[in-house]
């Protein structure tokens, strides 16, 4: 069985700011990493996937992520927010060979002026 | 191509009564699934289509039945909706179940209260 935890279900953050969503995860055997986010009354769109390769992923509009195996980490990250990336962002994660989706409750992006 | 398509985006029912929600997607993908989104619990898979005839149990399908229509249509029914099913339901499909790149594709989501 795999298992995701979002630490903090809300990240209120300033314009321009630097900001962090974590994510770990916890499985006995290796998985596929996954950021998706929701903006307001939409469904979810993929923001960057873990498969394997290197730890550092990039993803769309300026996200980017960090797999930390010995931590089992998968942080989002980005250098400086907008008000439009104000969402709610799901970290997933899946075992290969398997097609299912395991996802954590969710973080919400707050982003102000 | 409209990717995945979800039928109706809101409904209201009374305990009790019946409904299908519908999902298409025009990607030509095999696997098809149904979630629901609960305020704090995230998505939880209901059921998954990995092909066409084919269907499996996700984490909580109780309550529900599914039907894979063809390649392109995977349907959810409630058959005697319950206060605990008011929820939003997401549709997604994906190219190849089990492949390493898989990656899944979300519809819009149907907005389901139960009176």
């Amino acid at each position: 069985a795999q298992s995701v935890t979002q630490l903090d279900s809300q990240v209120p953050v300033f314009e321009e700011a630097p900001v962090e969503l974590r994510c770990n995860y916890s499985s006995s055997v290796s998985v596929y990493l996954f950021w998706y986010v929701q903006y307001p009354n939409q469904g979810l769109q993929l923001l960057l996937k873990y498969l394997s390769g290197s730890t550092l992923v990039k993803g769309i509009n300026g996200f980017e992520a960090e797999f930390n195996k010995s931590q089992t980490s998968f942080h989002l990250r980005k250098p400086s927010v907008h008000i439009s990336d104000t969402a709610e962002y799901f970290c997933a994660v899946r075992t290969p060979g398997y097609s299912t989706l395991t996802f954590g409750k969710g973080t919400m992006l707050l982003v102000s002026p | 191509n409209a990717g995945v398509t979800q039928t109706p985006k809101f409904q209201v029912l009374k305990t009790g009564q019946s409904m299908t929600l519908q999902c298409a997607q025009d990607m030509n993908h095999n696997s098809m699934y149904w979630y629901r989104q609960d305020p704090g619990m995230g998505l939880r898979l209901i059921y998954y289509s990995a092909s066409e005839g084919t269907t499996d149990k996700g984490e909580v399908p109780n309550g529900y039945n599914v039907s894979r229509l063809n390649k392109r249509e995977f349907s959810l029914r409630l058959e005697s909706a319950a206060p605990s099913q008011t929820s939003v339901y997401f549709c997604a499909s994906s190219q190849q179940e089990k492949s390493s790149t898989d990656t899944q594709y979300f519809g819009p989501g149907t907005r389901l209260t139960v009176l």
